[in-house]
């Protein structure tokens, strides 16, 4: 059963660099076969795809966002993890970690199928 | 502002059909078939219902389908439930600078 667990602090002073990891279980990261995915839901708002990252390594954006985001990957942990750095209160969201499948692979559903709970993160003084 | 249009909210009766809309140049483009749909209750992370616009993954009852025509995809959700009321979320292969979109969502309540 594939599962993703996200996690990180709740709380973040404007002006820090937030860091929030996913854990992946029944599944390897290092897959050709998925694509790992940041998202984000401000509250009340809807649901904003902030990038993914893919087993070579090669990550990918969202254009319309400002650059202040990086996704990384633990393949040996098999996790990956985003970084977003000056936060202000707008950052304030819940983010979630979702896998996609290739849409070049002919395993795996090429929607974001699997999600993680989410975490809750604050942006405030 | 997002690429993909959907109405705000829709509500019908339990028993009832009920169709969610979802309009955005991406969908229109020939051989574009990687529309998906998502549920979220309040609280809760999104569950896939309809991917490839109208195949669905296990366990989503067949009540949920979906529909493209034009630049414009559907959900449509037949035989309402209480259990249906919740959001709902386009999403869209948008290319290969865009990458990925969302709809704005849409808000089902069951009367």
């Amino acid at each position: 059963q594939v599962q993703l667990q996200e996690s990180g602090p709740g709380l973040v002073k404007p002006s820090q660099t937030l860091s929030l990891t996913c854990t992946v279980s029944g599944v390897s990261i290092s897959s050709a076969d998925y694509y790992w995915s940041w998202i984000r839901q401000s509250p009340g708002k809807g649901l904003e795809w902030i990038g993914y990252i893919y087993y070579t390594g090669n990550t990918y954006y969202n254009p319309s966002l400002k650059s202040r985001f990086t996704i990384s990957q633990d393949t040996a942990g098999n996790l990956f993890s985003l970084e977003l750095t000056s936060v202000t209160a707008a950052d304030t969201a819940v983010f979630y970690c979702a896998r996609i499948g290739s849409r070049s692979s002919s395993s795996g559903v090429p929607a974001f199928d699997i999600w993680g709970q989410g975490t809750m993160v604050t942006v405030s003084s | 502002q997002s690429a993909l249009t959907q109405p705000r909210s829709v509500s019908g009766s339990p028993g009832q059909s009920v169709t969610i809309s979802c309009t955005g140049a991406i969908i229109g483009i020939g051989g574009h078939y990687y529309v998906s749909w998502f549920q979220q209750h309040p609280g809760k992370a999104p569950k896939l219902i309809i991917y490839d616009v109208t195949k669905r993954p296990s366990g989503v009852p067949d009540r949920f389908s979906g529909s493209k025509s034009g630049n414009t995809a559907s959900l449509t959700i037949s035989g309402l439930q209480a259990e249906d009321e919740a959001d709902y979320y386009c999403h869209s292969y948008g290319g290969t600078y865009i990458l990925e979109l969302f709809g704005g969502g849409t808000k089902l309540t069951v009367l």
